[in-house]
């Protein structure tokens, strides 16, 4: 299996911040890899597709990088409707599997 | 507009048994794999099980093999996942997801499993 490791775990962050969350893969996923964003009590949104493409909709300050073994999704500038947590998720071979989570805190 | 519903969560008592079902709609369902994913309260995300558009490949979460099963009617435009043998464990959200990464997902559905 597949094991995604994602740091920090958690962040505390200013509005107007730039913000970087990473997501190691335990072996060459190429670019099988998607960002989601989810608020307490609602459904995960996806961010992120294919590891740098960007989600139709999602706003341009949201940005995605990274292949094979090591991926990042950086927030430009953080607002206010930014704080959630952050998942990564690998699909390239089934079990699929999700990072542990960014949790990202008003500071 | 895609729309994902999912119900048929609840309480149910250890070793028994829950059928969820996912209503979806503004696409067309038949041409796209399905996925369930679940989150333990105040825990992270976990993939449980894919099923492909014709239902011709599927797989499982090791942690659910065996008692959970995943089926899909293209004709009424559903999803479901048949949970057997229930832990405690299992407690959780429950998501309806369109495709194998994701794009769209419903609102969950709770499952509480305990005596």
């Amino acid at each position: 299996d597949i094991q995604m490791t994602q740091s920090p775990s958690s962040l505390s962050a200013s509005v107007g911040d730039r913000v970087t969350i990473t997501c190691r893969a335990s072996q060459g996923i190429r670019n099988d890899l998607g960002w989601y964003q989810q608020k307490p009590g609602k459904a995960p949104k996806r961010l992120i597709y294919a590891a740098s493409n960007l989600q139709s909709g999602v706003p341009s300050r949201f940005s995605g990088s990274g292949s094979g073994t090591e991926f990042t999704l950086t927030i430009s500038s953080l607002q206010p409707e930014d704080f959630a947590t952050y998942y990564c998720l690998q699909h390239n071979s089934f079990p699929l599997t999700f990072g542990g989570g960014t949790k990202v805190e008003i500071k | 507009e895609v729309q994902l519903v999912e119900s048929g969560g609840g309480l149910v008592m250890p070793g028994g048994s829950l059928r969820l079902s996912c209503a979806a709609s503004g696409f067309t369902f038949g041409s796209y794999s399905m996925s369930w994913v679940r989150q333990a309260p105040g825990k992270g995300l976990e993939w449980v099980s894919s099923i492909s558009s014709t239902s011709s490949y599927i797989y499982y979460a090791d942690s659910v093999k065996g008692r959970l099963t995943i089926s899909r009617d293209n004709a009424k435009n559903s999803l479901y996942l048949q949970m057997n043998s229930l832990r405690a464990e299992d407690t959780a959200v429950y998501y309806c997801a369109r495709g194998d990464w994701p794009d769209y997902w419903g609102q969950g559905t709770l499952v509480t499993v305990s005596s």
